[in-house]
């Protein structure tokens, strides 16, 4: 099966950027999402990234892709205390002839002023 | 507006009870999942369907089940609830193929098994 990993916490300034990073295992992978999850709230999509990109900008936020590292990272320019939030790495891949989505542990960030 | 909604919100009972959790969507997707959300876990899928009369076990599935028996649809029962599965639980739905596409998901349900 495919395996997410990200880390559990960031600390980040407002107007800071923030670096939320993720890795997988299977190279399989066709989609990779960011969701966001607000306090209360369920999972929102944010951006996705096709496993043929290097890198996906949309505003402030930059998806980077490193097929090589199995290394996904979310960077989200210009922080607000609005980012705060849990941010969910997803990966999709594929088990012959199915496909399946596994997500990250989370990681938690918190703007500070 | 097109909408996935779950009840209850919040709900506590006793082990051994039986529950179920509902989830509606007016998207009319056809895939539609349960996922358990636990610190640490992140999210795990428990059930998930791919149309009507379709549904498969996730990675988490024991004690669990779903069936769908219209598109809108997929509730989720605790047979005999544990304290083990005291969790928030999420459904979502998606209009992709299999595993792949946006998944749009509901406020969640809260579940203490005491």
């Amino acid at each position: 099966g495919e395996d997410v990993e990200q880390s559990l916490f960031l600390s980040v300034r407002e107007g800071d950027s923030s670096v939320i990073n993720c890795t997988y295992t299977d190279s399989s992978s066709t989609y990779l999402y960011w969701y966001k999850q607000e306090p209360g709230a369920g999972l929102q999509l944010l951006t996705y990234i096709f496993s043929n990109m290097d890198m996906k900008q949309d505003q402030r936020l930059t998806v980077l892709l490193n097929k090589k590292d199995k290394h996904l990272s979310l960077r989200i320019a210009d922080t607000q205390t609005g980012d705060s939030a849990i941010y969910f790495c997803a990966v999709t891949w594929h088990t012959g002839t199915a496909s399946k989505l596994t997500f990250g542990t989370g990681t938690r960030l918190q703007v500070t002023l | 507006d097109a909408e996935i909604t779950q009840s209850p919100r919040h709900k506590i009972t006793e082990t051994g009870r039986q529950v179920t959790l509902a989830c509606h969507q007016t998207w009319n997707h056809n895939n539609m999942f349960w996922y358990r959300q636990d610190l640490g876990h992140g999210l795990r899928l428990i059930h998930y369907s791919y149309g009507v009369h379709d549904t498969n076990k996730g990675e988490v599935s024991d004690g669990y089940s779903v069936s769908r028996s219209n598109t809108e649809d997929l509730p989720l029962t605790l047979e005999s609830a544990a304290s083990s599965q005291t969790s928030v639980y999420f459904c979502a739905s998606s209009g992709g193929q299999g595993a792949n596409g946006e998944l749009f998901f509901g406020e969640g349900s809260r579940l203490t098994v005491l």
